[in-house]
């Protein structure tokens, strides 16, 4: 157990849907970092927080955002769901912000798109 | 699309045998980590070598970092049937004006008990 917690474990839903995803870092982590795992694309670097402001973005689409709010959780807002959207998707936490900190990775929400 | 490229993409070996895995990337990087992501579910960071080192050891792991050939091995002595997951290299490096860490395609390991 990394002690990041991420919920929900799965969400199904339909084209054109709004979903919210969840995450909680590691006590006392401030960085947070969001993933996309899918078959065809592998494991994309989506965007990462530190102590509430944006760090770094790797490639995140328009229709989606993040924020990371005071105390520290942060949610990943998908919108105008995609049948390609439909994938794993990591929240990470790490003590700093830099490149080289290790990241805590939690369980990952399984997103189905019908 | 992906930086990294992993060879070889799935490797099945018997216990305690070594395994070897390879990892290249096409960026000049800060950093290289090496991560295990057991089926489905999250991953776990298991070394990191900084782009001015050449090797590390942890335990059983050893990675060697070429930045000449921009390449990463990750070597795994004495394999365990809990060694069963796939792999995969993460680079991070800066360009225009943010972080990008990049993961790999990963390779699967399959040990053999």
């Amino acid at each position: 157990d990394s002690g990041v917690t991420q919920t929900p474990k799965h969400l199904i839903t339909a084209t054109g849907q709004r979903v919210t995803l969840r995450c909680s870092p590691r006590s006392g982590d401030l960085s947070v970092y969001w993933y996309q795992q899918s078959l065809d694309q592998g494991l994309q670097f989506l965007i990462q927080y530190y102590n509430g402001e944006e760090r770094a973005k790797g490639n995140i689409l328009e229709r989606f955002s993040a924020q990371q709010f005071p105390d520290l959780h942060s949610e990943l807002n998908l919108s105008s769901l995609e049948l390609g959207d439909s994938a794993l998707y990591f929240c990470a936490s790490s003590p700093g912000g830099k490149s080289y900190n290790e990241q805590f990775f939690g369980p990952g929400t399984r997103l189905t798109v019908l | 699309s992906q930086q990294g490229e992993e060879d070889p993409q799935a490797l099945s070996i018997q216990e305690g045998e070594n395994a070897t895995m390879n990892c290249s990337y096409k960026t000049s990087i800060n950093n290289l980590q090496w991560y295990r992501q057991n089926s489905g579910r999250g991953l776990v960071h298991l070394i990191l070598i900084r782009s001015n080192e050449r090797e590390k050891h942890s335990g059983r792991l050893r990675v060697t970092l070429d930045t000449s050939k921009k390449s990463s091995s990750l070597l795994i002595t004495a394999s365990r049937a809990a060694d069963t997951a796939s792999y995969f290299c993460a680079t991070d490096h800066f360009t225009s004006g943010t972080y990008k860490y990049i993961f790999g395609t990963g390779t699967r390991l399959k040990v053999l008990a």
